[in-house]
């Protein structure tokens, strides 16, 4: 059983549509990143959370230590969310250069 | 955001050739990072580094090695390369590691590697 899940794999909405993206983990964590993996390759980190949720711009984040559960919303989709979303856990004990990384998951918004 | 290039941006080989893949960034950052993706697994760590000559191992790091005698350079040798290391490879680079409370990685934009 992979350690980090991601739900779903892929995602089609229309534009406006509000968004979720759920990850869920089996390790004890410290702390849980969102990326976002562009069409065209680039990947940039949206939001590191330990607790509770942080927000910027339309993209919020949650997260449930207790549940092990984090979710990524986007508000008023945009074509231009398209990419993939990728879900990363920081566990307890892990070296200094260990994330577990799930497989992703691939958002496709039509106009 | 962090400078952070990777060269070359694409590379054929064959297999048992040896193949240096170069990570460079400007923001002075300590910790650096090599990582391969493929298709239906997460992103997985080869190596990283936590300063000038300090590497360690990530979860699949046989067959590769590293070497880090700069603070902006982290190089990736695959000595003898096989067609299982045909891959997209990610370096990144943060200020701190991952124990951290900030730790934000910066990455690079890939090198798109295909062994035959």
């Amino acid at each position: 059983k992979n350690e980090v899940e991601q739900s779903p794999q892929n995602l089609t909405a229309q534009e406006g549509e509000f968004i979720t993206i759920n990850c869920s983990y089996s390790v004890g964590i410290s702390a849980l990143h969102w990326l976002q993996q562009h069409p065209g390759g680039g990947i940039v980190s949206l939001f590191m959370l330990s607790s509770g949720k942080k927000k910027h711009g339309r993209l919020i984040a949650t997260i449930n230590i207790q549940e092990k559960h984090s979710s990524l919303h986007i508000t008023a989709s945009h074509p231009r969310d398209s990419a993939v979303y990728i879900c990363a856990v920081r566990s307890y004990g892990g070296s200094q250069g260990n994330l577990i990384f799930g497989k992703g998951t691939k958002l496709s918004v039509k106009p | 955001d962090a400078g952070i290039t990777q060269s070359p941006r694409h590379k054929v080989t064959e297999t048992g050739t040896p193949v240096t893949l170069r990570c460079h960034q400007t923001e002075n950052h300590r910790y650096m990072y090599w990582y391969r993706q493929d298709p239906g697994h997460g992103l997985r760590l080869i190596h990283y580094s936590y300063g000038v000559k300090d590497t360690d191992k990530g979860e699949v790091s046989d067959g590769y090695s590293v070497s880090r005698s700069k603070t902006e350079d982290f190089l990736l040798t695959l000595e003898s390369a096989t067609s299982s290391q045909t891959s997209v490879y990610f370096c990144a680079s943060s200020l701190a590691g991952v124990r951290a409370s900030y730790n934000e990685q910066f990455f690079g934009p890939g090198t798109r590697l295909t062994v035959l």
